[in-house]
């Protein structure tokens, strides 16, 4: 079966620095993007990676090993506005997206 | 202003009716998808389309049923054979999916609450 894994949730303070990790098993792997997700909303898109290594984009990084199946989303200068679920989603052989359960991040000040 | 609409914001209904959520998009996408979230959970599709009058069935579709006449409109009728209706509904749209990139964009969600 398909199968993605994430932290349930996470804590961090405000101003630190937090990685959230994902792995993920699946038919085949053509991409992985994260999402956030404020309580109550839809998921916006954060960020998207098919190739090893790491994109930066500002406060937020994420990071990709297709051989281990592993990414993980960093988050630098955390603000209260970072609480929020990030949702990790693989697209899979059959270009279909498989989406993770997602991590609470709770910042406190 | 493209985006894609989702109507109404919450949603109450008694058990046993059928009821119909709307999405719209104006982003001149070929794919839309129907999730539904449950709290604590992650995304279960529902229904997705490629193209205009065709539609396949997602993971969960047992109790659901949606139509596709037209490119910017996919909406999903929660009938009464669905068993815990009960959630938050989400509707996503793509340039296509059958491409390497593709991005969904999501509308604002249905909150729908059976009685």
């Amino acid at each position: 079966g398909q199968n993605i894994d994430q932290p349930t949730e996470m804590t961090a303070t405000e101003g630190a620095i937090v990685q959230i990790n994902c792995t993920y098993q699946t038919s085949g792997f053509n991409g992985l993007f994260w999402y956030q997700q404020h309580a109550g909303e839809a998921p916006t898109f954060l960020s998207y990676n098919v190739l090893d290594g790491l994109e930066e984009k500002g406060r937020f990084s994420s990071f990709l090993s297709r051989s281990k199946g592993y990414s993980y989303l960093l988050l630098k200068e955390l603000q209260m506005k970072d609480s929020a679920s990030y949702l990790c989603a693989v697209i899979d052989s059959n270009y279909q997206l498989i989406w993770g359960a997602g991590t609470k991040l709770i910042i406190k000040p | 202003d493209g985006g894609i609409t989702q109507s109404p914001k919450y949603l109450f209904r008694k058990e046993g009716q059928n009821v119909t959520l709307s999405c719209e998009q104006n982003l001149n996408h070929d794919a839309m998808y129907w999730y539904r979230q449950d709290p604590g959970q992650g995304l279960r599709l529902i229904y997705y389309s490629q193209i205009v009058n065709d539609f396949q069935k997602g993971d969960i579709a047992e109790g659901y049923s949606v139509s596709r006449e037209k490119k910017e409109s996919f909406p999903l009728t929660v009938t009464s054979a669905q068993k815990n209706p009960t959630a938050f509904y989400l509707c996503a749209s793509s340039i296509s999916s059958g491409e390497l990139y593709n991005e969904q964009f999501f509308g604002p969600g249905t909150r729908l609450t059976v009685l």
